[in-house]
């Protein structure tokens, strides 16, 4: 079982839905990190954080540190959203990152 | 800025042919990091840095090599090149030591070895 588990694999959704895509991890973090990476490949940091919710346009994200899990959401969903959403989380007290396998979202006008 | 750059952006090698992957960042970040990126799993660290002169071991280190000769350049070697290196690389960036603040990506290095 991988320590970074994400659901679902695979979202599709018509445009103006509201998407939640999830993250759970089974080891003690310092901080959680959600990614974006575009079709070409390209990853981009969305969000930072080790507690509570934070907001960025209509992108919200939140963590529940007792229950290891934390969710991605997207309102008035867009086909720009269309690419996969990483999770990765910092483990304690340590350098390292483990990274979950990534939703592959696609939003259809 | 131009954040981090990778080049080159795909290649071809032959089994046992050498080859090294380029990444530069323009932030003054300390700490570097190459990922590799296999089908249907979570981004592996290779090898990371924590500044000028200092590299260490990540998860999946056989069959690479860096150096950070410079705060701005960690360039990635494969020495023999083997179908198990078949992947996509990402170079990346970061100010802090645990990556508290934001990370920095490059574009990618899509990498088939034949």
């Amino acid at each position: 079982k991988n320590e970074v588990e994400q659901s679902p694999q695979n979202l599709t959704a018509q445009e103006g839905e509201f998407i939640t895509i999830n993250c759970s991890y089974s080891v003690g973090i310092s901080a959680l990190h959600w990614l974006q990476q575009h079709p070409g490949g390209g990853i981009v940091s969305l969000f930072m954080l080790s507690s509570g919710k934070k907001k960025h346009g209509r992108l919200i994200a939140t963590i529940n540190i007792q229950e290891k899990h934390s969710s991605l959401h997207i309102t008035a969903s867009h086909p720009r959203d269309s690419a996969v959403y990483i999770c990765a989380v910092l483990v304690y007290n340590t350098d390292k990152l483990i990274f979950g396998t990534g939703t592959r979202l696609q939003v259809f006008p | 800025n131009a954040g981090v750059t990778q080049t080159p952006k795909f290649r071809i090698l032959k089994i046992g042919q050498s080859m090294t992957l380029q990444c530069a960042q323009d932030m003054n970040h300390n700490y570097m990091y190459w990922y590799r990126q296999d089908p249907g799993m979570g981004l592996k660290l290779i090898y990371y840095s924590v500044g000028a002169g200092i590299t260490d071991k990540g998860e999946v280190p056989n069959g690479y090599n860096v150096s950070r000769s410079t705060t701005e350049d960690f360039p990635l070697r494969l020495e023999l090149a083997a179908p198990s290196q078949t992947s996509v690389y990402f170079c990346a960036s970061s100010y802090s030591s645990r990556i508290y603040t934001e990370a920095f990506f490059g574009q990618g290095t899509r990498l088939t070895v034949v």
